[in-house]
């Protein structure tokens, strides 16, 4: 079964409107954590928001904000006023206490902003 | 810039060759992980060592190899190479370390793409 889903391939989004990006995860751990990540056109992976599982607020980094819905095991990424720099490949991530220290990727959402 | 160090960012060879791909994490940090991705496979997690000790083994195929050196700078090591091995490897290190575990998010370098002919 897949850890982390995201069912969203590609998304096209105006500029300066806001975005949610999905992602469902799966897990029987108590203690986990939940990443996303940004990977534009030139391929490098960037880190932009976490959360912990027993975190009682949603995470919020600038005009990134997590919506984290622990009972729905879901972790939506919103994206405020949108701007053509956000046009990237998005990816979810999830590390679980238990067992290794690995993230584990979803298969990614391209976003592309358009003008 | 992430801190993390990869070279050479860009290789090609043929099928049937060995490269070894290098990594120097960010300063202080123990964990090294190596990541491969490709188009039809997403992100998949290859291999972690911290400390100069394997601590977790993922989707790797025999033919990959890899290590963390005192200085705890890490190599990949591709052989045998077949066509299907291109790709985008990534390295990543951990920041913080605590109780024993890992935690907080990767820090990821640039990457290698690999291209086998």
């Amino acid at each position: 079964a897949q850890k982390i889903t995201q069912t969203q391939p590609g998304m096209f989004v105006q500029e300066k409107e806001a975005v949610t990006l999905d992602c469902t995860y799966d897990t029987s751990d108590p203690s986990y954590g939940l990443f996303w990540y940004k990977q534009p056109s030139s391929g490098e992976m960037i880190f932009l928001i976490y959360q912990g599982s027993y975190d009682q607020q949603n995470a919020t980094e600038g005009r990134y904000s997590l919506n984290f819905q622990k009972a729905r095991k879901s972790a939506n990424l919103v994206i405020s006023a949108s701007q053509l720099g956000d046009s990237a490949m998005y990816f979810c991530a999830m590390r679980e206490n238990f067992g290794n220290e690995k993230l584990t990727f979803g298969t990614g959402t391209r976003l592309t902003i358009i003008p | 810039d992430s801190g993390v160090t990869q070279t050479p960012k860009h290789l090609i060879t043929a099928t049937g060759q060995r490269v070894t791909l290098r990594c120097s994490p960010r300063s202080g940090d123990l964990s090294v992980y190596w990541y491969q991705q490709s188009l039809d496979q997403g992100l998949q997690f290859l291999i972690q060592y911290y400390n100069g000790e394997e601590r977790a083994k993922g989707n790797i195929l025999e033919r990959f190899s890899a290590q963390q050196f005192p200085d705890l700078h890490s190599e990949l090591n591709l052989s045998s190479l077949e066509l299907g091995d291109s790709a985008l490897y990534f390295c990543a290190s951990s920041p913080r370390f605590k109780n024993g575990r890992a935690a907080g998010e990767l820090f990821f370098g640039e990457g290698s793409r690999l291209t086998v002919l």
